[in-house]
């Protein structure tokens, strides 16, 4: 069954600070990894997908990577800003067709002004 | 475009009621999923729907029923409500489900079972 774990739950971070959050998953044959933004009280906003040939993806401050032999991801976000405050999900994509997806448990990350 | 919404934002039931959340989306979307969060734990999902009519259950679907009847809406019943079923509830829905598809999530129901 696959598992995926986020280390660390919870991060406070001073503003400016760059940061990785990771993300780790027990069977490698996974199709594509997704990393969302969950605001208080919000529904999930999804940041960047990984399909399974790629290493890495890019959107602004953001850059995420892939790793399916080692069964891991990064989070890298640069430059953090308050506006970062967040929990932050990954979720493994498992299959074509209707997407089942297995979430981590997510990092609860904190920017301090 | 409202996207993915979900009514109502709340609720509290007694132990043994019935209740019935929905779920619409605007997107044409012909995928919809239902989701539940608990604390300290990631998304798990409860049923999910290929398109109108159809539905097939996910990882933790007991004490769950659902209903496809039109292609934007996506029903999640609770026939007898117990304690264990507190929880936020997370509706989704993505265009046809291809794995380079992002899902769309609504705002989430808290539902609190005494």
């Amino acid at each position: 069954k696959q598992e995926v774990t986020q280390i660390p739950a919870a991060l406070s971070v001073p503003e400016g600070e760059n940061l990785v959050l990771n993300c780790s998953f027990t069977d490698s044959a996974i199709y594509n990894l997704q990393w969302f933004r969950q605001d208080p009280g919000k529904g999930l906003t999804s940041l960047l997908l990984i399909q399974s040939s790629q290493r890495e993806q890019t959107s602004g401050r953001l850059n995420a990577s892939l790793d399916k032999s080692s069964g891991r991801s990064t989070l890298y976000i640069a430059a953090s800003q308050p506006g970062d405050s967040a929990t932050y999900l990954c979720a493994v994509i498992l299959g074509w067709g209707a997407q089942k997806l297995v979430f981590g448990q997510g990092t609860r990350l904190t920017i301090n002004p | 475009n409202a996207g993915v919404t979900q009514t109502p934002k709340f609720r509290v039931l007694k132990t043994g009621q019935s209740m019935t959340l929905l779920c619409a989306q605007d997107m044409n979307h012909e995928y919809m999923y239902w989701y539940r969060q608990d604390p300290g734990m990631g998304l798990r999902l409860i049923h999910y729907s290929v398109g109108e009519g159809t539905t097939a259950k996910g990882e933790v679907p007991d004490g769950y029923n659902v209903s496809r009847l039109k292609k934007q809406n996506f029903l999640l019943g609770l026939e007898s409500a117990a304690p264990s079923q507190t929880s936020v509830y997370f509706c989704a829905s993505s265009y046809i489900g291809v794995s380079t598809d992002t899902q769309y999530f609504g705002p989430g129901t808290r539902l609190t079972v005494l």
